[in-house]
Parts: structure tokens; C-alpha cells; sequence
């Protein structure tokens, strides 16, 4: 079965750069999730989107941003990298309109040097 | 907002045994539960999940029950075996919010 596809699988960055991460949902699901993960933490909720509107905001920097495009894919930029972005950021999906669960993706290690 | 806790934070257990990971919620409006198996490096992979009018699920050697009442629930693994080993993260979500709020996780080790 298809999955979530997150690109890049990796990302060497330094401060003050920017970097742009994308996620390609399931086929026929509607909603997408951005988590980040520091090291031995939890994921953490940042934003979703359902039908290409922003459904809920979490701890997401206002140095980030993100958005949904009409093919469902969603792409999450990052600005002014600091130290602390260093992650995984994950992507999920899942189908709202069937109450189904949300699937991750295999994520993005992101490395601030 | 909601809160999620998870206890214990580490867990051993001799293969064969059974492991028991708890989690608390605070919420009354979440509704929905799933756990999260999830190795060093890799994405949380869903392993079973139990919705608000559901007093337990069972899928072969894992099982989820709920206490509506107290907001806890917890993840029951029989039969253990070394490849159960994992981190292992409960969640809470109110369908029609979606937002996942984590427990901080419970690092399972079999022992062989």
C-alpha cells in the first residue's frame, strides 16, 4: 500500500539558512500533519491542513510556514534556521471525511550546523 | 489544551512476559486513542487504536482498554518477543480537532 512520502530524507543546513521540506499524503487522503520531534521527545504538533486550508496551528515558529497545494501535497518552510530546528519533522495524512488515522511518513532528519 | 501522560517512562520485561504501558488524558472531549510503535531513527508506526465508545480492542498479542471515566488507558503486549522492542507513544484526539497530543513515551527492552 501506498504511504506517506517525505522529501528530503535528510537535510545539512546552517543558521540562518532556509530550508524547505515537502510530503506527499496518501492517495485519497484529504489532511495533512507537520510534527517535529527533538531527540528522546515526543512529536510535537505544528500545523494541518484539511482541503488546502490551514486547520490547526500548534508550536509552529512564526519563522515557519506551510501550506497546501492542489494536489494535495504540502511543503513546510522553514526561515532564519536556528540551533534548536534540529529534528525529525514528520508528515502525516489521513482521510477526515472517513475517520481514519493519521499514517506517518519516514520524516525529515533536519541538521543545523 | 490537552495533556497527556505516560508511565512508565522505561520498561523491561523478559521475553514471553507480558508489558503494560499506562497513559492518562485530560481531556473529556478526546475521543479517540491510538498507540504508536516507534524504532531508533524511524517514523511512529500505528499499532492499534480505540475509539470513545469502546471499552477494549484486541488485535492477536496487543490489546487497548479504556476508562472513560478516570481518562486512561492502556496498551497490554503479551507473548513478548525481542522484536517488541521500540519506543512506544500513546496519543489523544478529538475528531474534528485531528491534532495528536503525544505521551512522552515508554522505551519497551526485551530481555531474550
Amino acid at each position: 500500500a501506498a504511504g506517506v512520502i517525505q522529501s528530503p530524507r535528510h537535510l545539512i543546513k546552517e543558521k540562518r539558512e532556509t530550508a524547505t521540506l515537502k510530503c506527499y499524503p496518501i492517495p485519497r487522503h484529504d489532511t495533512v500533519y507537520w510534527y517535529q520531534q527533538g531527540p528522546g521527545q515526543d512529536p510535537q504538533f505544528l500545523i494541518s491542513f484539511y482541503e488546502k486550508m490551514q486547520s490547526d496551528k500548534g508550536s509552529i515558529p512564526d519563522r515557519f510556514s506551510a501550506q497546501q497545494f492542489s494536489d494535495y501535497h504540502s511543503e513546510l518552510n522553514m526561515s532564519s534556521l536556528e540551533l534548536g530546528d534540529s529534528a525529525l519533522y514528520f508528515c502525516a495524512s489521513s482521510r477526515r471525511t472517513g475517520g481514519q488515522p493519521q499514517h506517518f511518513g519516514d520524516g525529515t532528519r533536519l541538521s543545523i550546523l | 489544551g490537552e495533556n497527556v501522560e505516560q508511565h512508565p517512562s522505561t520498561l523491561s520485561v523478559q521475553e514471553g512476559d507480558s508489558a503494560v504501558i499506562k497513559c492518562t488524558y485530560s481531556d473529556s472531549a478526546s475521543n479517540y486513542f491510538p498507540w504508536y510503535k516507534q524504532e531508533l531513527g524511524k517514523r511512529p508506526q500505528l499499532i492499534i487504536d480505540i475509539r470513545s465508545n469502546v471499552g477494549e480492542k484486541k488485535d492477536q498479542r496487543i490489546a487497548v482498554t479504556l476508562n472513560k471515566t478516570a481518562k486512561h488507558f492502556s496498551l497490554h503486549i503479551t507473548e513478548t518477543q525481542p522484536e517488541d522492542s521500540a519506543v512506544y507513544f500513546c496519543a489523544a484526539e478529538y475528531f474534528g480537532n485531528e491534532k495528536l497530543t503525544f505521551g512522552t513515551g515508554t522505551r519497551l527492552t526485551i530481555i531474550p
